[in-house]
């Protein structure tokens, strides 16, 4: 199995502002994905990220409004720029492995 | 594309009875079909998944689901409902051409059990 941990795992930010989210998985893995949850919504998917190519995103959602790095096969970072109010959400990176699809504990915020 | 409908939004069940939350899918070829569960404030978690072989699935917490390839379908089902089964459950799939391909989740059903 993948242990996936993320940093924070809450934060309360202002808008205007924006936020690093940090996804450390235990082995190394060819895609993560970052997915948002807004309140008592399903998720859905932002981007899937490649080690050392660009990110791909879903339609919706763009690269200067979330920028993604994925430096090496275990690490990748969200950013959530210029936060508004509508961004408030739980945003999860997930990882394939095997069969499976591993999810981490995910980023609470709370933009006011 | 590959989509999920889950028809309810909300499903609810007397404690003791059998619970079935639905799930459709729609995707090029066969899929790998899964379901979560959701408690609140807290991660998702992984309930069960169909990858290949028999159509009933056996999962975590007494939950099993049916993979209907004719229907589309893979509905999530209990024998006997407990309260603690209260929760969000989501249906997921992904395509099978690639195992780095992206799961897509349906809207969610909320499960409601009363005493």
């Amino acid at each position: 199995s993948a242990v996936i941990s993320q940093k924070p795992s809450r934060d309360i930010c202002q808008r205007g502002t924006s936020l690093t989210i940090q996804c450390q998985v235990d082995s190394q893995v060819t895609m993560m994905f970052w997915y948002r949850q807004q309140p008592g919504q399903s998720l859905t998917l932002i981007a899937t990220a490649n080690q050392g190519s660009e990110a791909t995103y879903e339609s919706g959602f763009v690269i200067d409004k979330f920028p993604i790095s994925r430096p090496n096969l275990t690490f990748s970072t969200l950013t959530v720029s210029n936060m508004s109010p509508e961004d408030s959400s739980i945003y999860l990176c997930s990882v394939v492995w095997g069969d499976e699809q591993y999810f981490g504990p995910g980023t609470r915020l709370t933009v006011t | 594309a590959q989509s999920v409908a889950q028809p309810e939004d909300q499903v609810n069940v007397a404690e003791g009875n059998p619970l079935t939350v639905k799930c459709t899918y729609s995707v090029s070829g066969n899929p790998y079909l899964f379901w979560y569960v959701q408690y609140p404030n807290r991660g998702l978690q992984f309930l069960l998944k169909y990858i290949t072989g028999d159509n009933l699935v056996k999962g975590s917490y007494g939950f099993e689901a049916e993979f209907n390839k004719s229907q589309t379908s893979f509905h999530l089902k209990k024998p006997s409902a407990l309260v603690s089964d209260s929760a969000l459950y989501f249906c997921a799939v992904r395509a099978r051409y690639s195992s780095a391909s992206k799961i897509i989740f349906g809207s969610g059903t909320r499960l409601s059990i009363r005493p």
